[in-house]
């Protein structure tokens, strides 16, 4: 199993500022995803993060409010920017397990925005 | 990938069996079925899948239908511990990576009372 660590666990923000959220994988991985979960809700996809190339978004998240970085196999950060209190979510990275069978997600970022 | 439908909700007793069900009538042949569960505050986290036959791990048991448009994941002696979001998911067959990324839907509530 792949062990992910994210940071902050927990964030309280000002409307109009920007968050950035570290993923850190204990092992190297070709893709790794980030989701969001609005209160109550599933989770959603943001997009794929691919060492290396640009980000592949999901209908309805766009790389401006949501920039992606991957700069090696063990790490990204999502970026939520410009936030608005309808931000207010836990944010999941997500990788998958070695033989690509299962995926794995670290503990969130819950982010409330204020 | 193929849409599941979920029971919103149910009750299960400390101990007893737990029968969660699936239907994914429009599944294709190369779609496995996939379960995951949320604890409250945590991510998600995998637990089976399969592809047409029957499948047990240390947490569950996975029984497919013959013609593979349904499914039912067993918790066999639940616990406390076990109350969560249940999330049956159709995905395509892990050739890759880009497999893992997951399309959720609602879930089950599952409650374990004492």
């Amino acid at each position: 199993s792949a062990v992910i660590s994210q940071k902050p666990s927990r964030d309280i923000c000002q409307r109009g500022t920007s968050l950035t959220i570290q993923c850190q994988v204990d092992s190297q991985v070709t893709m790794m995803f980030w989701y969001r979960q609005q209160p109550g809700q599933s989770l959603t996809l943001i997009a794929t993060a691919n060492q290396g190339s640009e980000a592949t978004y999901e209908s309805g998240f766009v790389i401006d409010k949501f920039p992606i970085s991957r700069p090696n196999l063990t790490f990204s950060t999502l970026t939520v920017s410009n936030m608005s209190p309808e931000d207010s979510s836990i944010y999941l990275c997500s990788v998958a397990g070695r033989m690509n069978t299962e995926a794995f997600f670290g503990q969130g970022t819950r982010l409330t925005v204020v | 990938d193929a849409k599941t439908t979920q029971p919103t909700s149910m009750d299960c007793a400390e101990g007893r069996a737990a029968n969660l069900p699936c239907n994914h009538s429009t599944i294709s042949g190369n779609e496995y079925v996939y379960w995951y569960r949320q604890i409250h505050s945590q991510g998600p986290q995998y637990i089976i899948h399969g592809l047409k036959n029957n499948e047990t791990n240390e947490m569950a048991s996975l029984i497919i239908t013959e013609d593979r448009k349904s499914s039912t994941l067993i918790l066999p002696h639940a616990t406390l511990r076990d109350t969560a979001v249940y999330y049956c998911i159709v995905r395509v067959a892990h050739v890759s990576a880009a497999g893992n990324k997951l399309t959720f839907g609602g879930g089950t509530r599952v409650l374990v009372k004492p």
